[in-house]
């Protein structure tokens, strides 16, 4: 099983539309969750954190569910420049790497 | 606030060059890691730096890859000889606090090796 693993998409949306991808984790003692966000030809960019309790960002809102061992993202009233890559990034306790990026989820929202 | 600065932002060489590859950290940062980026594998950490000193080169592909730190504010990751299969984007990217802080990315370099 891989440490950390997300639908790779694409989802393709209408603008307006609420989205939400999921990611899991293989390593029940991780504590550390992200998500970033990848334009097409540039870096990654820190999206958000992951809370315990949840957490909203505008229209984003990112959850955690340690029983199942996933985090969520939705995006609510998507807009066309939410158009990208979205990357869940979990850190893997015992391990020397840090933190592990997901393949990422690639969404596409149209006009 | 200056962001991570990557150089140069385009390379393209060929085969058998020497290719280097120029890193500055946020100021203040203590950790610095460098990735590999390719549609067939994804991002890939190569090797990462702790205050200066590499923890982690597990990812480096072979022994032609070779990265080094000499101080705080500059890090650079070489090949040599380089390779057509070594073509990618490189990111380096850099987090104050290690494991459970976000890293933060320059703008990369996309390296062509023909």
């Amino acid at each position: 099983r891989k440490e950390v693993e997300q639908d790779p998409g694409p989802f393709n949306v209408p603008e307006g539309a609420t989205v939400a991808f999921n990611c899991t984790y293989s390593n029940s003692a991780s504590q550390s969750f992200f998500w970033y966000r990848q334009d097409c030809r540039k870096e990654p960019k820190l999206l958000m954190s992951v809370y315990s309790s949840g957490n909203e960002d505008g229209r984003f809102t990112a959850q955690l569910n340690r029983a199942s061992q996933y985090i969520s993202l939705l995006i609510r009233d998507s807009k066309l420049s939410d158009s990208a890559t979205y990357l869940c990034v979990v850190n893997i306790p015992g391990s020397a790497r840090q933190l592990t990026f997901g393949s990422g989820t690639q969404l596409t929202v149209l006009p | 606030d200056a962001g991570v600065i990557q150089s140069p932002r385009h390379e393209v060489t060929e085969m058998g060059q020497e290719v280097t590859l120029r890193c500055k950290p946020i100021s203040g940062h203590d950790y610095l890691f460098w990735y590999r980026q390719t549609m067939m594998r994804g991002l890939e950490l190569l090797i990462y730096f702790n205050n200066n000193v590499p923890i982690d080169d597990s990812g480096m592909p072979e022994d032609r890859f070779s990265a080094k730190m000499p101080n705080a504010s500059f890090s650079t990751l070489k090949i040599q000889p380089s390779e057509p299969r070594d073509s990618a984007v490189y990111f380096c990217a850099s987090s104050l606090g290690g494991t459970f802080q976000p890293q933060h990315f320059g703008d990369g370099t996309r390296l062509s090796i023909l």
